[in-house]
């Protein structure tokens, strides 16, 4: 069974960018959640998707946004890019909407903001 | 084995040592605690997780502890393997609400 597949795995961009990061759930995984990995902040949660509806949302500006497609594959883009964004984000998918605490994690998408 | 009283970034043992990493949690009303492990490049892999309800659980060589009173969370390892340096964090959570991380702390094991 493949696991959660996140792309590009490295990406650099420069202020005022955007960028598109993309998820593919494990097959049968109907629940997908965005974290934000920074070595000063640690993890942070971005939002959770379930059924295509954004379920949870964390403390994150307007610029950080996501949608789930009918497939369970998700996204997030983030618009006008700052410095601080410089992050890997990570993707986790799970079968049903958090409850247990068991995620599946990708590997990541490391993205550099110049 | 060595063990830490607070949180601290980083944990340095012996090939075959007993680990053992501590975590404060923050909520009081999460229903369960968990263990992740993320290996230098990859994603955080799930380790073990307990319910609020219950104060100790076992796995393959560890075990976790759960202290409600001072919301204190510690993760054993037994006979501790090179394998097993990476960085560990302790999530908490409730129904319908997102994990919430913890600092991590970095376990280095020496043979």
């Amino acid at each position: 069974k493949a696991g959660v597949t996140q792309t590009p795995r490295y990406l650099i961009k420069t202020r005022g960018q955007q960028v598109t990061l993309s998820c593919s759930p494990i097959s049968g995984h109907r629940s997908v959640s965005w974290y934000q990995q920074t070595p000063g902040q640690g993890l942070q949660f971005l939002f959770e998707y379930f059924s295509e509806t954004q379920r949870n949302k964390g403390n994150f500006p307007g610029r950080f946004s996501g949608r789930q497609f009918s497939n369970s594959r998700s996204e997030m883009n983030v618009s006008t890019l700052e410095l601080g964004d410089s992050a890997l984000y990570l993707c986790a998918s799970s079968l049903v909407q958090t409850n247990t605490g068991e995620l599946f994690f990708g590997e990541g998408s490391r993205l550099t903001v110049l | 084995g060595e063990s830490v009283g607070l949180h601290l970034p980083t944990l340095s043992v012996q090939e075959g040592d007993n680990s053992i990493i501590n975590c404060a949690y923050s909520n009081s009303a999460s229903d369960y605690f968990i263990w992740y492990k993320q290996e230098s490049g990859k994603g955080p892999q799930f380790i073990i997780d307990i319910r609020s309800n219950m104060d100790k659980r076992q796995g393959q060589r560890v075990t976790v502890l759960l202290n409600k009173t001072v919301k204190h969370l510690s993760l054993q390892i037994a006979a501790t393997q090179p394998g097993d340096s990476a960085v560990y964090f302790c999530a908490e959570g409730k129904a319908g609400t997102a994990l919430i991380f913890g600092k991590g702390t970095t376990l280095s094991v020496s043979s």
